[in-house]
């Protein structure tokens, strides 16, 4: 069974621009979450995704966005970025929610704002 | 409220038995433990529900103290293999509705 896939595994970007981050889930789960990982402060939660609608999202400012697509992959989209935006991106699936469940998480997507 | 985890840090020897502590201030309603080598992804091992259930998963198991909202992971006669950073995972609903909430993480190193 296929993993969670992330793209791309590496991405530069100069502040002020735009990032755009993608997640495939493992095959019937249909929950997405997004997890910003920076160096020190450990993993954070951005947003959670579910059955396409965004169901909840971290402490973090409205220029980190999202969406999920009808076959339930998701995208991440970071404006204006800033310096401190630069860090590993995990996106995890985990299974219909309402039920005790585990996250599997993709191997992320590190990046860097110059 | 991100859970406290402790110690920071643990150096071992192959073979020695490690706890790592996972402490909230809030009630919770889960707790997940991943592992995390460097460069990869964390990788799930085991999540406990509250109910105060202890779980085990080869050498390693896990328990979850509901009236005190901590959770420790136990490492027996550990092995190269289990070095990594360990970090739990707090859920205050069930469902999915706040993400989770992690730690700091624990950073373990087996030495040969």
């Amino acid at each position: 069974e296929a993993g969670v896939t992330q793209s791309p595994t590496h991405l530069i970007k100069t502040r002020g621009q735009q990032a755009t981050l993608r997640c495939s889930p493992i095959s019937g789960h249909t929950s997405v979450y997004w997890y910003q990982q920076a160096l020190g402060l450990g993993l954070q939660f951005l947003l959670w995704y579910d059955e396409g609608e965004e169901r909840n999202r971290g402490n973090f400012p409205p220029r980190f966005s999202g969406r999920q697509f009808p076959n339930y992959s998701s995208e991440l989209n970071v404006n204006a970025l800033e310096l401190e935006d630069s860090a590993l991106y995990l996106c995890a699936s985990a299974p219909p929610s309402g039920r005790a469940y585990e996250q599997y998480f993709g191997p992320g997507t590190r990046l860097t704002v110059t | 409220q991100q859970p406290v985890q402790s110690p920071q840090a643990v150096i071992l020897r192959e073979g020695e038995d490690a706890v790592i502590n996972c402490s909230s201030s809030k009630a919770l309603y889960s707790v997940h433990w991943y592992r995390q080598k460097h460069g990869e992804a964390p990788v799930f091992l085991m999540i406990l529900l509250k109910g105060g259930e202890q779980k085990g998963h080869e050498k390693i198991s896990a328990s979850f103290n509901e009236k005190k909202q901590q959770s420790s992971l136990y490492l027996t006669a550990s092995q190269l293999s289990y070095s990594g950073t360990y970090f739990c995972g707090t859920e205050r609903s069930g469902g999915g509705a706040d993400g989770l909430t992690f730690g700091k993480g624990t950073h373990l190193i087996i030495q040969p």
